[in-house]
């Protein structure tokens, strides 16, 4: 499973547009990246996968470049409610060797 | 109309006791999983199952014993608890194996062991 690593923390303010990096300089060819969101006192919420360009939902977009060194998390307009743990996950089931790896994850802080 | 569910969602005990965590899915998925939290927030998986079969056995004392008596359950028992073991335990299900496919997460089981 291809390492990652995350800022410590980011602090940001409501209404502003946030990015996360995340940075697996390792990623093999099957590997997908996937974005996971954590209140406190919850468990981890899926966000958003890719594997390759951008991909955009209704919550968040991911854009990966072409070399897939590395991604970003793009939350648009954050709030509040948006102040959360944000981890990057990086691997492929298919790998049976890899281990499923939340590493230490983003704790992003968002100011009034 | 909870899609995970563990319980209990708070245990306290203490140390040489042993415990049981339940936990539970209602969303069909034939995967599920075991993660432990500590206090620095590392999550951390260590067990995971596939229609009943176990495929991920992380490097977990053989205190902790999970069992799956379908798939749509997986419990976790642990035996002679530790100082060490207090921590926040996730259950968390998936259809298909993870990373690749979106993992559902419990609540939560925090333990505390005295």
């Amino acid at each position: 499973l291809a390492k990652t690593t995350q800022p410590i923390s980011m602090d940001s303010y409501e209404g502003q547009e946030v990015n996360i990096t995340c940075s697996h300089n390792n990623i093999a060819t099957n590997d997908y990246i996937t974005w996971y969101q954590q209140f406190p006192s919850q468990g981890p919420r899926f966000i958003i996968q890719g594997y390759k360009t951008k991909v955009t939902n209704e919550v968040a977009s991911l854009f990966i470049p072409a070399d897939r060194k590395s991604s970003t998390l793009s939350l648009p307009r954050v709030s509040l409610s948006d102040t959360a743990v944000y981890y990057c996950l990086v691997g492929a089931a298919m790998n049976r060797d890899d281990k499923i790896i939340f590493g230490k994850g983003t704790r992003l802080h968002i100011l009034p | 109309d909870t899609a995970v569910s563990q319980t209990p969602k708070y245990l306290v005990t203490q140390m040489g006791n042993d415990k049981s965590i339940k936990c539970e899915q209602n969303l069909g998925h034939d995967t599920m999983y075991w993660y432990k939290q500590d206090s620095k927030k590392f999550l951390k998986i260590m067990f995971s199952y596939n229609n009943k079969e176990l495929i991920i056995n992380e490097t977990v004392p053989n205190r902790f014993s999970p069992k799956s008596p379908d798939k749509a359950h997986l419990n976790l028992h642990i035996n002679s608890l530790e100082l060490g073991d207090s921590a926040v335990y996730f259950c968390a299900s998936s259809f298909g194996l993870a990373p690749d496919n979106e993992q559902f997460f419990g609540p939560g089981t925090r333990l505390t062991v005295l």
